[in-house]
């Protein structure tokens, strides 16, 4: 069973800096790994995709990677603003084979304060 | 395209009530998910559907909650009788399964009070 969990479940840190969120998975076999971000009342918006061929995408102040073989991603935030101020969440999407194919599971969330 | 649309936005209702949530996916994906959200457990995946199948139906609470997609464009969620413990949010979300950049696409969400 796919188990996905998110490092720091809080993080608070002042305007302008620059931040790493970490997400991490117990079964490799992923087919991608999505970055959303959802405030609050809202849904969630996805923000990032990584296929499982690849090592990191980029958008914006974004940036995340993918380590698949250990079972990690990381959510870089360049100049964090106020605005940035959300819950993130990381899912991975199940690769091909078994029954479970194309299942999303997701992280707990990290919940983000970028204070002025 | 105007994403993935549900229904109702907010919902009251007393418990032993009926319930019903709808869901309209992306036009041309083919799978789409039911989660439930709530603070005391997060983002809780209940259902998901692939080309119109039922493929994992494991996080379903109970026989009380049961879910339908009869055509590629609609899927529905339905608890009956409903308890104040199904306070939550429920979360329809729609992608393409096969394409290793299927994005996964949420809709506003129907925010569930039972009383």
């Amino acid at each position: 069973k796919q188990e996905v969990t998110q490092i720091p479940a809080a993080l608070s840190v002042p305007e302008g800096e620059n931040l790493v969120l970490n997400c991490s998975f117990t079964d490799s076999a992923i087919y991608n790994l999505q970055w959303f971000r959802q405030d609050p009342g809202k849904g969630l918006t996805s923000l990032l995709l990584i296929q499982s061929s690849q090592r990191e995408q980029t958008s914006g102040r974004l940036n995340a990677s993918l380590d698949k073989s250990s079972g990690r991603s990381t959510l870089y935030i360049a100049a964090s603003q106020p605005g940035d101020s959300a819950t993130y969440l990381c899912a991975v999407k199940r690769g091909a084979g078994g029954t479970s194919y194309g299942k999303l599971t997701f992280g707990q969330g990290t919940i983000l304060t970028v204070h002025p | 395209d105007a994403g993935v649309i549900q229904s109702p936005r907010h919902e009251v209702t007393e418990m032993g009530q009926e319930v019903t949530l709808r869901c309209k996916p992306i036009s041309g994906h083919n799978s789409l998910f039911w989660y439930r959200q709530t603070m005391m457990r997060g983002l809780e995946l209940l259902i998901y559907f692939n080309n119109n199948v039922p493929i994992d139906d494991s996080g379903m609470p109970e026989d009380r909650f049961s879910a339908k997609m009869p055509n590629a464009s609609f899927s529905t969620l339905k608890i009956q009788p409903s308890e104040p413990r199904d306070s939550a949010v429920y979360f329809c979300a729609s992608t393409w399964t096969e394409r290793p950049t299927g994005e996964l696409f949420f809709g506003e969400g129907s925010r569930l009070t039972v009383l």
